[in-house]
């Protein structure tokens, strides 16, 4: 059963307006959230993360919501850029010591 | 800064042969973990290593999936008798303990015929 789900697979945006990806998880022990970014033929690279003491984390424009109580996580990009295009996917992490489990990814394309 | 390495990048080989791919993480990270993406099942954990010793395989599908940390700077997975379902791409990250972040290398994709 997944943990961290996705839903939806794909998202087209127009360049300059907001993309919202969206993250589900089940397990209450995750105490750590993070957004990878994956480009074709490449390793996913971190782009941010938010802790669960925390309810919004900001850098630049990649803004991360979490709310707990839905265990519900959201990626805001503002403005979308086409060089945003790529996969994201969404992990978690529970206690010390363990792996990041992850989503299966949103591709979002920004068309200019 | 050298990032986590991985070789080769592309591997063909036939059904029932021998596979093995290579990881060097970044130096002083003392976790490594394998994953696997596939279109079905997105970016699975296979294995992962705490200061080379291997914590959780419980992601390792089969028997003929196996995965050493020989060193810390090195680690290979194996797979012998290759299959078709095995195509898929491999990648290998590694993180220190003081942070949450994973960092990944490039991956290898593997196609068996």
């Amino acid at each position: 059963d997944q943990q961290v789900k996705q839903n939806s697979p794909s998202l087209s945006v127009q360049e300059g307006r907001i993309s919202i990806l969206n993250c589900d998880y089940t397990n209450s022990m995750f105490d750590y959230f993070l957004w990878y970014k994956k480009y074709p033929a490449e390793g996913p690279t971190f782009l941010i993360s938010i802790s669960s003491i925390k309810d919004k984390n900001e850098d630049g424009r990649f803004t991360v919501f979490l709310n707990k109580s839905a265990k519900h996580l959201s990626l805001h990009i503002v403005p979308s850029q086409p060089g945003d295009s790529a996969v994201y996917f969404c992990a978690a992490k529970g206690q010390a010591g363990t792996a990041l489990i992850f989503g299966k990814g949103t591709t979002l394309s920004v068309s200019s | 800064d050298a990032g986590v390495i991985q070789s080769p990048r592309h591997e063909v080989t036939e059904m029932g042969q021998e596979v093995t791919l290579r990881c060097k993480p970044i130096s002083g990270h003392d976790y490594l973990f394998w994953y696997r993406q596939t279109m079905m099942r997105g970016l699975e954990l296979l294995i992962y290593f705490n200061n080379n010793v291997p914590i959780d395989d419980s992601g390792m599908p089969e028997d003929r999936f196996s995965a050493k940390m020989p060193n810390a700077s090195f680690s290979t997975l194996k797979i012998q008798p290759s299959e078709p379902r095995d195509s898929a791409v491999y990648f290998c990250a590694s993180r220190s303990s003081s942070y949450n972040e994973q960092f990944f290398g490039p991956g290898t994709r593997l196609t068996v015929l």
